[in-house]
């Protein structure tokens, strides 16, 4: 089955500086990705969801989708306290079932 | 508005006990998963279904077992649970496949084995 992996486990950068997250897969079947966000204690929100390479923009986040080299981003930008959360991408492919990556901590200093 | 119930919200249990984990959505939605998520690992897929009687086997399924009584029920069943099982528990739905997929993720179970 599809296997993902996220990097870095943690991330810590100051309120303002772009965030950079990144997640990598195992195969090229999938045709949808999405990266979600959730706070300490609550559920899942997605942020952005990418079909086709290239780039999808959803407010202050920004994902980036190569196939070819199985890699799919998240940049994050101008962010905030309120943006430290765990960050998990997630793909999948027609019927099958999503599969997510293990996390990554953001945690935005003031 | 779609809606994915899970019940218990929270629950504990001792080494072997029997444990059974709710899920209900209203939606019609033909696919519902179950995963579990534990720090340094995300989400872990343990079970789907796609329909009514339909069960898929996971990524993590050892000490699981999963029946799909409805369209609309989905539950998870640990027979002799252990304590490696603490974790929490989320149920899903979805809506759509492809760029049209979402998923609905119920409010999760804590499951604690003691």
């Amino acid at each position: 089955q599809q296997k993902v992996q996220q990097s870095p486990e943690s991330l810590t950068v100051s309120e303002g500086a772009m965030a950079s997250l990144n997640c990598t897969f195992s195969d090229g079947t999938s045709d949808n990705f999405r990266w979600y966000r959730q706070h300490s204690g609550k559920g899942l929100e997605v942020l952005v969801s990418i079909f086709s390479d290239g780039e999808k923009e959803e407010g202050r986040f920004t994902a980036h989708l190569n196939r070819a080299s199985l890699h799919v981003s998240l940049h994050i930008r101008e962010p905030q306290p309120s943006d430290s959360a765990v960050y998990l991408c997630a793909m999948n492919n027609n019927n099958n079932a999503p599969r997510f990556g293990a996390g990554t901590k953001l945690t935005v200093k003031p | 508005e779609a809606a994915v119930t899970q019940s218990p919200r929270n629950k504990v249990t001792v080494t072997g006990g029997n444990v059974t984990l709710s899920c209900r959505q209203t939606n019609s939605h033909n696919y519902m998963y179950w995963y579990r998520q534990d720090t340094g690992h995300g989400l872990r897929l343990i079970h789907y279904s796609y329909g009514a009687g339909n069960l898929q086997i996971g990524d993590v399924p050892d000490g699981y077992k999963a029946t799909r009584t409805t369209q609309e029920d989905f539950f998870l069943l640990l027979e002799l649970a252990s304590p490696s099982q603490t974790s929490l528990y989320f149920c899903a739905s979805r809506m759509g496949w492809g760029s049209a997929e979402t998923l609905y993720f119920g409010s999760g179970t804590r499951l604690t084995v003691l």
